[in-house]
């Protein structure tokens, strides 16, 4: 069965990096997209960007561009998240999901999300 | 970016009740590409509906999306005690946005 497992909670400085891995099984890694979406405390869903995990190729939130990078390693079918510049409103529970498959860009498994938390 | 806006924002209904909820687009939504979730407390999100009428996998049949361009509903036709959640609305026609959500709650 599709399972995605995500990295443990992080708490976080003002101005620090976080980086948040999300191992994939149970299909073919590369055949899918993988999302990070995320979600503050109490609010709703925020899409972050997603990575084709076969090329690399990412697309990422207007918000994120200049201070998010998404990677892909295919040896452990798992994908990396790396946020940087972190402020107290970046703390939420980030999720990755896998994509149904284009053009269905919908997301049809979840990791049970990574906590961050931004606080001096 | 396509700005999505559900509505209401809290609905109370009782179970066997008909649940209707919306999500209207800020502009056209192409091949009605409008996804529909649900999340309960302290859980991931679920897909339940995607192209704004097909049911995914595993959905029961009490769930129904419609709608095309602008205007999308998903309905619940017979409220079970474990409908009661959150529901989103997501585009993928245009990018990725989802919408702020609506709470199901029980009355």
């Amino acid at each position: 069965q599709v399972q995605l497992v995500q990295s443990g909670a992080e708490v976080k400085k003002p101005g620090a990096s976080v980086k948040i891995s999300c191992k994939a099984s149970g299909y073919i890694f590369t055949t899918h997209y993988m999302y990070w979406v995320r979600q503050a405390p109490g609010q709703g869903l925020e899409w972050v960007g997603m990575i084709n995990p076969r090329s690399g190729d990412t697309s990422y939130g207007q918000k994120f561009q200049g201070r998010i990078t998404m990677i892909s390693d295919t040896s452990t079918s798992t994908v990396y998240m790396d946020l940087s510049s972190l402020r107290s409103e970046d703390t939420a529970v980030y999720f990755c999901a896998r994509e149904r498959g284009y053009p269905q860009r919908v997301l049809d498994f979840w990791g049970q999300g990574s906590l961050v938390t931004v606080s001096s | 970016e396509i700005v999505l806006t559900q509505s209401p924002g809290t609905v109370s209904l009782s179970p066997g009740e008909r649940a209707t909820l919306s999500c209207r687009a800020s502009q056209f939504v192409s091949s009605s590409f409008l996804a529909w979730y649900q999340q309960k407390p302290g859980q991931t999100p679920r897909l339940l509906i995607y192209d704004a009428s097909s049911r995914a996998t595993g959905i029961p049949d009490r769930f129904s999306g419609s709608g095309s361009g602008t205007d999308f509903t998903l309905t619940i036709s017979r409220l079970e005690p474990e409908d009661f959640a959150v529901y989103y609305c997501q585009q993928y026609g245009s990018s990725i946005t989802f919408g702020q959500g609506t709470r199901l709650e029980i009355k």
